[in-house]
Order: C-alpha cells, then structure tokens, then sequence
C-alpha cells in the first residue's frame, strides 16, 4: 500500500556539522509534507513543512527539499547542535486521505559534542 | 501559540480496568483531533480520528468499543481504554488541528504513558 519511509534509519554527526534527513513517499497525490522531531518520552514537535507547489522552503537553521520527480523529501539542519538529537519523523498528508498524516519510520539523530 | 495538552502523563492500572486519557487544545478550538499510538521504537499510529459532535472514525483493526472517543467540546477529546490488558500497554498521543483546511498543521500533545499491569 501508500507508505512514507526513510532511507537512514539513524544519524550520528559531530556538534556543528550539518545534518541531512532523508524521506521517500510513494503516494503520488501527496500534498503537503511535514517533519516533526520527537524528544524521548515526548510528543512530536512541528518543526516544517511544506507545500507539494513548492520545492525548498527555509526556517530558522532548518531547509526542507522536495522534490516531486522522485517523491523525495529532505530535512537540512544547519550548524547540529547537542539539543537536535532526537528521532525526525517526515509525514504527509493527501485530499484523499481525509487530511490524515502517514508517518515516516523516524531516523535517530545523535549529535555528538 | 497552538498548544495541546493531555492528562494524565502517566498511568498505571490493573488488567481489566479502564482508564480515560484527555487531550485539550489550550489557546485554539479543534474540530478534529486525532489519536495515535506508538510502540518502543516505532512510528505513531493513527488510531482514530475525533470530530467534535459526531462520531468518531476508527483506523482499520482497531476496535471502537475498546477505544471509546468522545470529543466533547471544540476543545476537548477523551480516549477511554476499557478492559485494558497488558498489550495495550503504549505511548498514546493526541494531536489537533487549529482549522479544517487540508494543509493546517496538526500539534501534538505531550503523550500519555499507559502501563496495564
């Protein structure tokens, strides 16, 4: 069936590297895409998101890339700081769906100080 | 801004009992809510979906009259695990919508950690 995933199931990088996530989704009719960070123990948080009529779109240390030929979804964070390590979950959303999100896997990230 | 809340954090309970987990949008009214689950190491499930006055729509495989929803208000959704047993034991999640348009974000309460003992 329609799935979201992730190719890296973890991450580790040094303090002040740049960090790159990946996420594939295979439903076509996707439209808007989100990634969310969950801290252990805690809720997903909103990090960004974007529209499937835009290809890049920029936040604060954070870009995220689509790129619709491939169904292709990155997350860039810039300058990964220790507070960043936590598991990164992409999700999308289609008309279809009923506004329902699908959940990627989740990558691990571990910002080594 | 877009705040949501759940209550309790945490909980024990017998096998066999019930308990009632609440969600509450704090500064924004939520048509719909949603209820996840999510198991060690793994993604969020979405388990149902809660739209204030009506009925709620319940994923594939998951049974309504084990997981009762009610979303009382525009503010408030509750999941009540009835006749919990130890493999309901999970991480379970809310999330609200601030509007009902395709492309608002969905927020995400703070989880609730159930333990059946």
């Amino acid at each position: 069936g329609e799935s979201v995933g992730l190719h890296l199931p973890t991450l580790s990088v040094q303090e002040g590297d740049n960090s790159i996530i990946n996420c594939a989704y295979s439903n076509s009719a996707s439209d808007y895409f989100i990634w969310y960070k969950q801290e252990s123990g805690k809720g997903p948080q909103f990090i960004i998101d974007i529209r499937s009529n835009m290809d890049k779109r920029q936040g604060q240390r954070v870009t995220v890339l689509l790129n619709k030929t491939v169904k292709h979804l990155s997350l860039q964070i810039a300058a990964t700081q220790p507070g960043d390590s936590a598991v990164y979950f992409c999700a999308e959303t289609n008309p279809g769906s009923n506004y329902k999100l699908t959940f990627g896997k989740g990558t691990l990230l571990t910002v080594n100080p | 801004g877009a705040v949501v809340s759940q209550h309790p954090s945490r909980v024990i309970c017998k096998s066999g009992t019930s308990v009632k987990i609440e969600c509450r949008s704090l500064d924004f009214q939520a048509t719909t809510m949603f209820w996840y689950r999510q198991f060690p190491k793994q993604s969020l499930m979405l388990m149902a979906t809660s739209n204030e006055g009506s009925k709620a729509t319940y994923e594939q495989g998951v049974e309504k009259d084990k997981f009762l929803i009610n979303h009382a208000s525009l503010t408030l959704s509750t999941l009540t695990v009835t006749s919990a047993h130890p493999e309901d034991s999970s991480f379970y999640i809310c999330s609200a919508k601030p509007g009902q348009g395709a492309w608002e974000t969905q927020y995400f309460g703070p989880g609730t950690r159930l333990l059946v003992l």
